[in-house]
Protein backbone atom coordinates (compact mmCIF):
# COMPACT_ATOMS: atom_id res chain seq x y z
CA UNK A 1 0.00 0.00 0.00
CA UNK A 2 2.03 3.26 -1.18
CA UNK A 3 0.46 5.95 1.63
CA UNK A 4 2.47 8.79 -0.29
CA UNK A 5 1.45 8.97 -4.05
CA UNK A 6 4.72 11.42 -5.43
CA UNK A 7 4.35 12.61 -9.53
CA UNK A 8 6.00 12.97 -12.22
CA UNK A 9 8.66 9.87 -11.61
CA UNK A 10 11.05 12.39 -13.97
CA UNK A 11 10.96 15.92 -14.88
CA UNK A 12 13.36 17.79 -17.22
CA UNK A 13 13.15 21.95 -16.67
CA UNK A 14 14.97 24.46 -18.56
CA UNK A 15 17.90 26.61 -16.70
CA UNK A 16 15.80 29.58 -15.04
CA UNK A 17 12.93 27.58 -15.53
CA UNK A 18 10.23 25.99 -12.57
CA UNK A 19 10.34 22.65 -11.16
CA UNK A 20 6.79 21.52 -9.32
CA UNK A 21 6.54 17.87 -7.67
CA UNK A 22 3.64 17.15 -6.73
CA UNK A 23 2.65 14.56 -3.67
CA UNK A 24 -0.67 13.10 -2.07
CA UNK A 25 -0.93 11.39 1.04
CA UNK A 26 -4.18 8.96 2.45
CA UNK A 27 -3.11 9.11 6.70
CA UNK A 28 -4.68 11.97 8.18
CA UNK A 29 -2.27 10.73 11.40
CA UNK A 30 0.31 12.03 9.32
CA UNK A 31 2.22 15.53 11.22
CA UNK A 32 5.23 16.45 9.26
CA UNK A 33 5.60 16.77 5.82
CA UNK A 34 9.62 16.34 4.62
CA UNK A 35 11.31 16.61 1.71
CA UNK A 36 14.50 14.77 0.87
CA UNK A 37 17.17 15.49 -2.25
CA UNK A 38 19.33 12.82 -3.50
CA UNK A 39 22.53 12.60 -5.46
CA UNK A 40 24.01 10.00 -7.75
CA UNK A 41 25.85 7.81 -5.11
CA UNK A 42 24.68 9.68 -1.96
CA UNK A 43 21.93 9.37 1.06
CA UNK A 44 18.84 11.48 1.05
CA UNK A 45 19.28 14.98 3.17
CA UNK A 46 16.67 17.23 4.23
CA UNK A 47 15.66 19.56 1.67
CA UNK A 48 12.66 21.47 3.52
CA UNK A 49 9.64 20.72 5.28
CA UNK A 50 6.45 21.82 6.49
CA UNK A 51 3.92 21.05 9.12
CA UNK A 52 -0.02 20.65 8.67
CA UNK A 53 -1.00 24.28 10.26
CA UNK A 54 0.75 26.05 7.52
CA UNK A 55 0.05 26.47 3.75
CA UNK A 56 2.93 27.27 2.49
CA UNK A 57 6.76 27.60 3.88
CA UNK A 58 9.66 29.30 1.54
CA UNK A 59 13.46 28.77 2.05
CA UNK A 60 15.49 30.78 -0.85
CA UNK A 61 14.39 28.87 -3.98
CA UNK A 62 12.52 26.56 -2.94
CA UNK A 63 8.84 26.26 -1.70
CA UNK A 64 7.03 23.80 -0.28
CA UNK A 65 2.83 24.73 -0.72
CA UNK A 66 0.17 22.50 1.56
CA UNK A 67 -3.55 21.63 1.02
CA UNK A 68 -4.68 19.67 4.41
CA UNK A 69 -8.06 19.61 2.80
CA UNK A 70 -7.19 17.88 -0.61
CA UNK A 71 -4.49 16.02 1.19
CA UNK A 72 -1.39 17.25 -0.96
CA UNK A 73 1.75 18.92 -1.12
CA UNK A 74 3.88 20.23 -3.65
CA UNK A 75 7.15 21.17 -4.05
CA UNK A 76 8.19 24.12 -6.09
CA UNK A 77 11.88 24.88 -7.22
CA UNK A 78 12.18 28.78 -8.76
CA UNK A 79 15.19 29.53 -11.11
CA UNK A 80 15.67 25.69 -11.47
CA UNK A 81 19.65 25.58 -11.69
CA UNK A 82 21.76 22.50 -13.29
CA UNK A 83 23.11 21.92 -9.56
CA UNK A 84 19.35 21.27 -8.63
CA UNK A 85 19.28 17.62 -10.78
CA UNK A 86 18.99 14.75 -8.41
CA UNK A 87 16.23 13.06 -7.30
CA UNK A 88 13.78 14.19 -4.93
CA UNK A 89 11.62 12.17 -2.71
CA UNK A 90 8.29 13.89 -0.44
CA UNK A 91 7.92 12.18 3.12
CA UNK A 92 4.89 12.23 5.59
CA UNK A 93 6.43 11.54 9.22
CA UNK A 94 4.72 10.84 12.11
CA UNK A 95 5.42 9.70 15.81
CA UNK A 96 4.51 6.18 16.11
CA UNK A 97 7.59 4.56 17.30
CA UNK A 98 8.25 2.99 20.45
CA UNK A 99 10.86 5.96 22.51
CA UNK A 100 9.53 8.85 20.17
CA UNK A 101 11.19 7.91 17.53
CA UNK A 102 9.60 8.98 14.05
CA UNK A 103 8.57 6.82 11.20
CA UNK A 104 8.84 8.25 7.48
CA UNK A 105 7.11 7.38 4.76
CA UNK A 106 8.47 7.70 1.57
CA UNK A 107 7.38 9.03 -1.71
CA UNK A 108 8.41 7.11 -5.31
CA UNK A 109 10.98 9.81 -5.79
CA UNK A 110 11.02 12.15 -9.00
CA UNK A 111 14.09 12.45 -11.11
CA UNK A 112 15.07 15.98 -11.86
CA UNK A 113 17.36 17.34 -14.49
CA UNK A 114 17.95 21.09 -15.30
CA UNK A 115 19.23 21.46 -18.64
CA UNK A 116 21.23 24.59 -19.77
CA UNK B 1 32.27 15.19 12.26
CA UNK B 2 31.48 12.70 9.84
CA UNK B 3 27.88 12.25 10.32
CA UNK B 4 26.98 8.73 9.51
CA UNK B 5 29.14 6.26 7.90
CA UNK B 6 28.63 3.05 6.24
CA UNK B 7 30.65 -0.11 5.31
CA UNK B 8 31.19 -1.55 2.61
CA UNK B 9 30.22 0.87 0.01
CA UNK B 10 29.53 -2.17 -2.65
CA UNK B 11 29.07 -5.74 -2.47
CA UNK B 12 28.15 -8.99 -4.28
CA UNK B 13 26.41 -11.99 -1.96
CA UNK B 14 25.63 -15.62 -3.32
CA UNK B 15 22.09 -16.98 -2.12
CA UNK B 16 22.47 -18.26 1.06
CA UNK B 17 25.58 -16.47 2.40
CA UNK B 18 25.48 -13.82 5.79
CA UNK B 19 26.56 -10.66 6.05
CA UNK B 20 27.07 -7.96 8.25
CA UNK B 21 26.21 -3.70 7.02
CA UNK B 22 28.34 -1.57 9.40
CA UNK B 23 26.63 1.90 10.32
CA UNK B 24 28.24 4.50 13.08
CA UNK B 25 27.60 7.58 13.68
CA UNK B 26 29.32 10.30 15.74
CA UNK B 27 26.66 13.37 16.68
CA UNK B 28 25.53 11.32 20.00
CA UNK B 29 21.84 10.69 18.24
CA UNK B 30 20.54 8.00 20.22
CA UNK B 31 17.53 7.25 17.19
CA UNK B 32 18.72 5.37 14.68
CA UNK B 33 17.06 3.41 11.27
CA UNK B 34 18.21 0.57 8.38
CA UNK B 35 16.01 1.47 5.55
CA UNK B 36 16.07 -0.03 1.91
CA UNK B 37 15.99 1.67 -1.25
CA UNK B 38 14.50 -0.13 -4.75
CA UNK B 39 14.43 0.96 -7.93
CA UNK B 40 11.69 3.54 -8.34
CA UNK B 41 10.52 3.20 -5.08
CA UNK B 42 11.01 5.28 -1.90
CA UNK B 43 12.62 4.37 1.04
CA UNK B 44 11.16 1.66 3.16
CA UNK B 45 12.23 1.00 7.20
CA UNK B 46 13.74 -1.91 7.83
CA UNK B 47 14.45 -1.87 11.16
CA UNK B 48 15.14 1.06 14.13
CA UNK B 49 16.02 1.36 17.66
CA UNK B 50 15.87 4.22 19.99
CA UNK B 51 19.08 3.78 21.61
CA UNK B 52 21.57 1.92 23.15
CA UNK B 53 19.69 -1.92 23.90
CA UNK B 54 16.62 -1.20 22.69
CA UNK B 55 15.20 -2.03 18.65
CA UNK B 56 12.15 -2.81 17.26
CA UNK B 57 10.24 -3.58 13.60
CA UNK B 58 10.11 -1.21 10.71
CA UNK B 59 8.08 -2.14 7.69
CA UNK B 60 10.07 -4.64 6.51
CA UNK B 61 12.63 -6.43 8.87
CA UNK B 62 11.95 -10.26 7.19
CA UNK B 63 15.31 -11.43 6.81
CA UNK B 64 17.22 -8.92 8.70
CA UNK B 65 18.58 -8.85 12.14
CA UNK B 66 19.90 -5.59 14.26
CA UNK B 67 21.79 -5.38 17.63
CA UNK B 68 22.30 -2.01 19.08
CA UNK B 69 24.94 -1.95 21.67
CA UNK B 70 26.61 1.43 21.78
CA UNK B 71 24.81 4.96 20.88
CA UNK B 72 27.27 5.02 17.88
CA UNK B 73 26.73 1.48 16.23
CA UNK B 74 23.96 0.34 14.95
CA UNK B 75 24.90 -3.28 12.50
CA UNK B 76 22.19 -4.22 10.14
CA UNK B 77 22.88 -8.54 9.92
CA UNK B 78 21.28 -10.85 6.96
CA UNK B 79 21.41 -14.39 7.84
CA UNK B 80 20.31 -16.28 4.23
CA UNK B 81 20.96 -13.87 1.51
CA UNK B 82 18.38 -14.10 -0.86
CA UNK B 83 17.96 -12.07 -4.31
CA UNK B 84 15.05 -10.21 -2.83
CA UNK B 85 17.62 -8.55 -0.63
CA UNK B 86 19.42 -6.93 -3.70
CA UNK B 87 18.98 -3.03 -2.86
CA UNK B 88 20.68 -0.37 -1.26
CA UNK B 89 20.74 -0.25 2.03
CA UNK B 90 20.83 3.40 3.92
CA UNK B 91 21.49 4.15 7.67
CA UNK B 92 20.36 6.95 9.23
CA UNK B 93 20.02 8.79 12.52
CA UNK B 94 18.45 11.53 13.97
CA UNK B 95 18.50 13.27 17.61
CA UNK B 96 15.30 14.82 18.34
CA UNK B 97 12.11 13.03 19.08
CA UNK B 98 8.68 13.22 17.06
CA UNK B 99 8.04 13.90 13.94
CA UNK B 100 10.10 16.90 13.16
CA UNK B 101 13.09 14.84 13.93
CA UNK B 102 15.38 15.28 11.18
CA UNK B 103 17.35 12.06 9.61
CA UNK B 104 20.70 12.27 8.82
CA UNK B 105 21.45 9.58 6.21
CA UNK B 106 24.37 7.86 5.58
CA UNK B 107 26.06 7.26 2.21
CA UNK B 108 24.32 3.81 1.66
CA UNK B 109 25.83 0.14 0.67
CA UNK B 110 24.75 -0.88 -2.88
CA UNK B 111 24.45 -5.17 -2.40
CA UNK B 112 23.69 -7.62 -5.19
CA UNK B 113 22.95 -11.35 -4.24
CA UNK B 114 23.07 -13.54 -7.11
Amino acid sequence: QQQVKQSPQSLIVQKGGISIINCAYENTAFDYFPWYQQFPGKGPALLIAIRPDVSEKKEGRFTISFNKSAKQFSLHIMDSQPGDSATYFCAASMEVLTGGGNKLTFGTGTQLKVEL
Amino acid sequence: NAGVTQTPKFRILKIGQSMTLQCTQDMNHNYMYWYRQDPGMGLKLIYYSVGAGITDKGEVPNGYNVSRSTTEDFPLRLELAAPSQTSVYFCASSYRPGPTGEQYFGPGTRLTVT
